[in-house]
């Protein structure tokens, strides 16, 4: 079946530090990838996303790049700030579906 | 453009009540939308899969006649809480995808609460 697995938060981190939250995924067929954020009391806006191999995703100072080789999607970032604070999501959706399977999630605490 | 709207964004009732949350494509046709459930600090769970003009197609040991759920246009699904219990309380949100188009496009989302 399909599943997508996410690192555990939080995540704290100082202002202007380097953000990295992994994502690997099970998956039949070629799936497309993405990353949502949530923010406090708010649904989910989509933040990237990739929709074949080794595509790269970016909005917002955020970047992920599909690796079919090692199932990953990891989100990075080089300087994150504090309104960054909020939960991402990493999520997959099949070929010709539009329902996504979702990672547990992973709250990010940007401090100043 | 592919706009979602979900309503109520917050709802509270009382236990045994049924609550009734609307979920709208504003600018674009979905004949699927679909809804998920979250829990406090966990992940999204798919719930089921609303299809316009027909059956909606119910995720394992998702309770049917306790979610209740109708597609009657290809802008409107509702998703009716039947005899809410506290339990229930919960972040439900919808999504709906636009044609081929493989982006999901989320509602804001409606915080229930049953007291």
């Amino acid at each position: 079946g399909n599943s997508v697995t996410q690192m555990e938060g939080p995540v704290t981190l100082s202002e202007e530090a380097f953000l990295t939250i992994n994502c690997t995924y099970t998956a039949t067929g070629y799936p497309s990838l993405f990353w949502y954020v949530q923010y406090p009391g708010e649904g989910l806006q989509l933040l990237l996303k990739a929709t074949k191999a080794d595509d790269k995703g970016s909005n917002k100072g955020f970047e992920a790049t599909y690796r079919k080789e090692t199932t990953s999607f990891h989100l990075e970032k080089g300087s994150v700030q504090v309104s960054d604070s909020a939960v991402y999501f990493c999520a997959l959706m099949n070929t010709g579906f539009q329902k996504l399977v979702f990672g547990t999630g992973t709250r990010l605490s940007g401090q100043s | 453009g592919a706009v979602v709207s979900q309503h109520p964004s917050w709802v509270i009732c009382k236990s045994g009540t049924s609550v009734k949350i609307e979920c709208r494509s504003l600018d674009f046709q979905a004949t699927t939308m679909f809804w998920y459930r979250q829990f406090p600090k966990q992940s999204l769970m798919l719930m089921a899969t609303s299809n316009e003009g027909s059956k909606a197609t119910y995720e394992q040991g998702v309770e049917k006649d306790k979610f209740l759920i109708n597609h009657a246009s290809l802008t409107l699904s509702t998703l009716t809480v039947t005899s809410a219990h506290p339990e229930d309380s919960s972040f439900y949100i919808c999504s709906a995808g636009r044609g081929g188009n493989t982006e999901a496009f989320f509602g804001q989302g409606t915080r229930l609460t049953v007291v």
